[in-house]
């Protein structure tokens, strides 16, 4: 079990780039979340899959951000035309089991600086 | 809609004291509450995690307990060390809507 893993770490560039971060969940996890935290405040839900389905967006999601699972393994999380508000931590976690009574666990985070 | 909030917002202790941390929910309904560490840059850390069924949860110098009724979790740390330093977040899920994060708890035991 290697946990969950981001990348990149950090992602500095400037506004109006698109980005694009991954993460790969623990194996056999159905279940990935993607979050965006703030400095001095916690995380805040963005969006998750269970296997290669999209469930549930957040109204914090718009049109700028796109997140897929093609195979129900690996995630990705792209947002286009960045802004200065962009700039967060862009936190990944999954969970295995269909219910939602299975701990959460996180990557490390994808650090992204809008310049 | 859930609503979760942690006080105090920074805490600092000597080494060796035991310590609670608070977290306060408005939904009743909670299906579970999980409790996190987050060191600077990090990610979270999940340490406990408590079923609405539940009222308590243990590991190591760790206890948390969970009052539905009263709409409180605490999360109890024995002995401190300067190890336990960081932030501690609750987070709370009810029914079909996504985890609730609180702002967390910014602890530092000093040596």
């Amino acid at each position: 079990d290697t946990g969950v893993s981001q990348d990149p770490r950090h992602k500095i560039t400037k506004r109006g780039q698109n980005v694009t971060f991954r993460c790969d969940p623990i194996s056999e996890h159905n279940r990935l979340y993607w979050y965006r935290q703030t400095l001095g405040q916690g995380p805040e839900f963005l969006t998750y899959f269970q296997n290669e389905a999209q469930l549930e967006k957040s109204r914090l999601l718009s049109d700028r951000f796109s997140a897929e699972r093609p195979k129900g393994s690996f995630s990705t999380l792209e947002i286009q035309r960045t802004e200065q508000g962009d700039s967060a931590m862009y936190l990944c976690a999954s969970s295995f089991g269909w219910a939602s009574d299975q701990p959460q666990h996180f990557g490390d985070g994808t650090r992204l600086s809008i310049l | 809609k859930q609503e979760v909030t942690q006080i105090p917002a920074a805490l600092s202790v000597p080494e060796g004291e035991n310590l609670v941390l608070n977290c306060s929910f408005t939904d009743s309904a909670i299906y579970n509450l999980q409790w996190f560490r987050q060191d600077p840059g990090k990610g979270l850390t999940s340490l406990l995690l408590i079923q609405s069924s539940q009222r308590e949860q243990t590991s190591g110098r760790l206890n948390a307990s969970l009052d539905k009724s009263s709409g409180r979790s605490t999360l109890y740390i024995a002995a401190s060390q300067p190890g336990d330093s960081a932030t501690y977040l609750c987070a709370g899920l009810s029914g079909n809507t996504p985890l609730v994060f609180g702002k967390g708890t910014r602890l530092s035991v000093i040596a």
